[in-house]
Order: C-alpha cells, then sequence, then structure tokens
C-alpha cells in the first residue's frame, strides 16, 4: 500500500488565523482527496485535489475557506483558513489509482486540529 | 449522492466469538466496497474491499458479503482477538469518491 505522511500531526490555534496541511505519498497517484473527520464523527469528503487545475469541492465546502494545491503528483496541501472552534477536527489526505487498482484508496494518518 | 447506514453503532464481543457489521448504500451505480479499521489516533486502514461482480471475499479471519440486488454488504470477522477492538468504517464508491458510513465502535472482552 501507498506510505503517506501528513505534517503537522497535531496542532493547536486560534480563531481567525489559518492553517496549511501537507500530505506527502512516496510514489505518483492520480488521485489524491482531502476528508474532515469531526469528533467522534464519519469522514466525510471536503474535495478532490487535482494536479494542474483547480480542486474539485463537495457541497458545504468552499474554495475561499479550503484552498487546496496540488502542484505535482505526489504532494498536496489544504488550508484551513480564517478557523473557528468548530474547524476542530482532524483533517485526513487520501491517495488513489496507486499502483494498478484505481478505486482503492490509503489514507495518511490525519491532522488533528484544535482551534481555541 | 451516495447515502450509507452502518448498524451497530457499538459492538462488544468476548474474545474469540464473531463479529458481523451491515452497511446499506442507497445508489445501484456504487461498484466498489471498501472497509476501513481505525484505531485511536491513527488514520483508516483498508482491510479488506470488494466489487460489485464479487458475492464474497475471505482474507484470513476477515470475509466481505455483498448483495447487490438488496444494496448491502457486511463485515464478519471470526475468532476476534483484542487487537480487533477499533472503530470500523464501510465505505461506498462512486465514480472514485467514497461515502463512508457512521461507523462501529468493536470492542472486544478478554
Amino acid at each position: 500500500s501507498a506510505v503517506i505522511s501528513q505534517k503537522p500531526s497535531r496542532d493547536i490555534c486560534q480563531r481567525g488565523t489559518s492553517l496549511t496541511i501537507q500530505c506527502q505519498v512516496d510514489s505518483q497517484v492520480t488521485m489524491m482527496f482531502w476528508y474532515r473527520q469531526q469528533p467522534g464523527q464519519s469522514l466525510t469528503l471536503i474535495a478532490t485535489a487535482n494536479q494542474g487545475s483547480e480542486a474539485t469541492y463537495e457541497s458545504g465546502f468552499v474554495i475561499d475557506k479550503f484552498p487546496i494545491s496540488r502542484p505535482n503528483l505526489t504532494f498536496s496541501t489544504l488550508t484551513v483558513s480564517n478557523m473557528s472552534p468548530e474547524d476542530s477536527s482532524i483533517y485526513l489526505c487520501s491517495v488513489g489509482g496507486y499502483g494498478a487498482t484505481q478505486e482503492t484508496q490509503y489514507f495518511g494518518p490525519g491532522t488533528r486540529l484544535l482551534v481555541l | 449522492g451516495e447515502n450509507v447506514e452502518q448498524h451497530p453503532s457499538t459492538l462488544s464481543v468476548q474474545e474469540g466469538d464473531s463479529a458481523v457489521i451491515k452497511c446499506t448504500y442507497s445508489d445501484s451505480a456504487s461498484n466498489y466496497f471498501p472497509w476501513y479499521k481505525q484505531e485511536l489516533g491513527k488514520g483508516p486502514q483498508l482491510i479488506i474491499d470488494i466489487r460489485s461482480n464479487v458475492g464474497e471475499k475471505k482474507d484470513q479471519r476477515i470475509a466481505v458479503t455483498l448483495n447487490k440486488t438488496a444494496k448491502h454488504f457486511s463485515l464478519h470477522i471470526t475468532e476476534t482477538q483484542p487487537e480487533d477492538s477499533a472503530v470500523y468504517f464501510c465505505a461506498a464508491t462512486l465514480d472514485y469518491k467514497l461515502s463512508f458510513g457512521a461507523g462501529t465502535t468493536v470492542t472486544v472482552r478478554a
């Protein structure tokens, strides 16, 4: 399976500030995704990170709040902008199209964010 | 969009017994169904998956079944061990996007 790293692993931030989360995978992948997991909840897809073009956002998520970059096939960033306590969550990146399996997604370890 | 329901929300089993988690999905076009295990403080780990053209798949103590007609799929864990304690998520894939169930917290009692 893919080896995925995320930085930072956790952070405590003040409201009104922004945090950028990095996701790095050990091999080129077709697809990269960003998810949010609120405390004790399931995973919700934020957006698909597209290499060389704007990310595709799911309903309820907007680019101004969650700008995403994907400069190449192994790296992506998610920024959580103008944070409020409601943004306290685990943010996870996943990759798809790793090797021969197009549908399978592998997840990174997550970034645990607490907003005060 | 796709809607996935998962039951039960919590499951407590005696070590050595079996555990069964059931999921239903709404969109008949979904074609790939992975199961993830998430331990505390970690990201979800893929444990088994099944595609829509297969009815059953087994990997050691873990098996998954799929009923396309009824739009439901299940995870079976046999001979449970303490290290099986975790949160388990089912998911359905449509156009390469995952929709997750709410999760099942499994506790294996020694």
